[in-house]
């Protein structure tokens, strides 16, 4: 399959663990985040996303984490399975007068049966 | 189902030829995206279109222009390819631009030889 990034930090968990991949953004005054997955050969597809008003959110197995004061926000996933394997993207919208997201250049999450 | 259909999976072009990408979006969506995704680099924003005929360049629109003369199709256009422009080509579309989902295609992987 296609080779998504060859130089991404990668997290190696076993599978039933509890997995966190961290995201540091970059403009404070950013309002909008979301996580996405890139399975090999596909394009990202959309996990779960929060506002800056919000502190945390929880989708099905998965919740976002968001703490302003220092810029950082989580994608947590319960029970990891070995189909969470894949690369990981967070992306904030960088309110510049600009429509459009900014992405993070990606974890790559490894999945040991 | 939300569908974006990128036209082809594979192109190999030789430098200096013009190349055209293909993107349609069946969910009426009003604004498109195309970001370009290298080891390491994440996804760039090149170019996106919030309406037919509009066109707001992203972070890296050199060597690049775009088309939109249907809403649910927006074309990215390398005037003359170059080897620096070998990379994954993903398209997007979004109901809202600041907030809310992008839906990807499966991208569009371009050598330029």
């Amino acid at each position: 399959g296609e080779s998504v990034g060859l130089h991404l930090p990668t997290l190696s968990v076993q599978e039933g663990d509890n997995s966190i991949i961290n995201c540091a953004y970059s403009n404070s005054a950013s309002d909008y985040f979301i996580w996405y997955k890139q399975e090999s050969g596909k394009g990202p597809q959309f996990i779960i996303d929060i506002r800056s008003n919000m502190d945390k959110r929880q989708g099905q197995r998965v919740t976002v984490l968001l703490n302003k004061t220092v810029k950082h926000l989580s994608l947590q996933i319960a029970a990891t399975q070995p189909g969470d394997s894949a690369v990981y993207f967070c992306a904030e919208n960088k309110w510049t007068g600009r429509r459009a997201l900014t992405f993070g250049s990606g974890t790559r999450l490894q999945v040991q049966p | 189902d939300v569908k974006v259909t990128q036209s082809s999976r594979y192109l190999v072009k030789r430098t200096g030829e013009k190349v055209f990408l293909e993107c349609v979006q069946d969910m009426d969506h009003e604004n498109m995206f195309w970001y370009r995704q290298d080891p390491g680099l994440g996804l760039r924003l090149i170019y996106f279109s919030y309406d037919v005929k509009m066109k707001e360049k992203g972070d890296i629109p050199e060597g690049y222009s775009v088309s939109r003369e249907k809403k649910e199709r927006f074309s990215l256009i390398l005037e003359s390819a170059s080897t620096n422009q070998t990379s994954m080509y993903l398209c997007a579309s979004s109901l809202r631009p600041r907030t809310g989902p992008l839906h990807f295609g499966n991208g569009t992987r371009l050598t330029v030889t």
